[in-house]
């Protein structure tokens, strides 16, 4: 059964410094989704990642993906307190590549 | 990529009750989804709805609990039967979009009391 993990579970982080999330999954998948949620919002799509080595950019954030290690990365590079909200990966099982299965979610929070 | 309408977007209910949530697609899909989100948590997925057959169910889900119909391509609902405070969560319905991805439904705040 694939499990998704993220850490951290919760970030705190100062305006203008650089962190980085971590998504790993237990079985092989060959894509990869970001998605970022605000408070009582639903869900907003940030990244997909097609293949192994895939790198996306979209702002203070960028996405990788390494398959072959079951691992994503999503860096924020000079956090400002816009970018607060949750964040959760998402990888589809080899065996069902239609659904998702979410990963635990990593909670931003940027202060000044 | 495909819009939904979700509805209601909120409710308070009573225990022993239930509520049919829907979801309206702005243009055929073959596959919807229904997860759950309890408060604080990630994303659960209860089932798949493909129209024309039963909904698949995930484990831990039951079709007595969660009915789901699917009457043509571009309509779904979900029941939440027999309510508890347990089912106190959000609801969100999702369509896969060749060659887009992944789009949600703005999702249903469901307080049971």
């Amino acid at each position: 059964e694939l499990k998704v993990e993220q850490n951290p579970l919760f970030l705190s982080m100062q305006e203008g410094k650089n962190y980085t999330i971590y998504c790993n999954y237990s079985t092989t998948s060959d894509r990869l989704y970001w998605y970022r949620q605000d408070p009582g919002k639903s869900l907003e799509s940030l990244f997909v990642l097609l293949s192994n080595g895939a790198v996306k950019q979209e702002g203070r954030l960028m996405a990788s993906l390494d398959t072959k290690a079951r691992l994503s990365t999503l860096h924020i590079t000079a956090a400002v307190h816009d970018l607060s909200a949750t964040y959760f990966c998402a990888v589809p099982p080899l065996y069902n590549t239609d659904k998702l299965i979410f990963g635990t979610g990593t909670r931003l929070q940027v202060f000044p | 990529s495909a819009v939904i309408s979700q509805k209601p977007s909120r409710d308070i209910c009573q225990r022993g009750t239930s509520l049919t949530i829907q979801c309206q697609v702005d243009s055929q899909v073959t596959m919807m989804f229904w997860y759950r989100q309890q408060p604080g948590q990630s994303l659960t997925l209860i089932a798949t709805a493909n129209q024309g057959s039963e909904a698949t169910y995930e484990s831990g889900f039951v079709i007595d609990k969660f009915p789901i119909s699917r009457p043509n391509l571009t309509f779904s609902t979900l029941t939440v039967s027999n309510m508890s405070p347990e089912d106190s969560s959000i609801y969100l319905c999702s369509v896969v979009v060749k060659n887009y991805g992944y789009t949600f439904g703005s999702g249903t705040r469901l307080t049971v009391v």
